[in-house]
């Protein structure tokens, strides 16, 4: 199986939204609700930030929420901050053929 | 808050077997909601999931790493275990492991990584 396809890079001004995509196919994504999205600044523990496709764990801003359309899931980040500035991954359980699940190739987020 | 840190070698040769532990501490393995996964990232690629396992020890493998990879878990200790073997140069990474929610999936608490060089 491939990886989930995200944009390398987006990019946005302090309190601009951004959307970023990651799309799959209809034996990941467009099957399952069990996407979830994860923030990765370099050296620290990746955060889990949206799961089950648009929940947020305590703690996440609402600034942050996921969708769903077809094989395709998106994230937005609205009211951009400067910390926000991470690398994003999205995932997906994909195991219409047995237990898997795969990630994105992560998109890094600019806040200019 | 639950707290996992990985622990390995760093520098691995080519063709030896990578071992790696994953401490859990302010919480326990021996938990009937979730699986404890590994995941790695590659140098300037994304990540990928290595395998996942139950604390009874059921557990679940990347097709692409089946033959080489080996999880385990020890509830004594408190510690998940990675063994893989004839390593080369594709598999140097940043490992790391994570709690996985046993019915939906999502890793919802990770350690920060241990880097793992395969050289000679």
């Amino acid at each position: 199986q491939s990886a989930l396809t995200q944009p390398r890079s987006v990019s946005g001004s302090p309190g601009q939204s951004v959307t970023i995509s990651c799309t799959g196919t209809n034996s990941d994504v467009g099957t399952y609700d069990y996407v979830s999205w994860y923030q990765h600044h370099p050296g620290r523990a990746p955060r889990l930030i949206i799961f089950d496709v648009t929940k947020r764990p305590s703690g996440v801003p609402d600034r942050f929420s996921g969708s769903k359309s077809g094989n395709t899931a998106s994230l937005t980040i609205s009211g951009l901050q400067a910390e926000d500035e991470a690398l994003y991954f999205c995932y997906s359980y994909a195991g219409s053929n047995g237990f898997y699940v795969m990630f994105g190739g992560g998109t890094h987020l600019t806040v200019l | 808050q639950l707290h996992l840190e990985e622990s390995g070698p760093g520098l691995v040769r080519p063709s030896e077997t990578l071992s790696l532990t994953c401490t859990v501490s302010d919480g326990s393995i021996i938990t009937s909601s979730y699986y404890w996964g590994w995941i790695r990232q590659p140098p300037g690629r994304g990540l990928e999931w290595i395998g996942s396992i139950y604390y009874r020890g059921s557990v679940f493998y990347n097709p692409s790493l089946r033959n080489r990879v080996t999880l385990s878990v020890d509830t004594s200790k408190e510690t998940l275990s990675l063994n893989l073997t004839s390593v080369t140069a594709t598999d140097t990474a940043v490992y790391y492991c994570a709690r996985q929610e046993l019915f939906n999936y999502y890793f919802d608490h990770w350690g920060q990584g241990t880097p793992v060089t395969v050289s000679a």
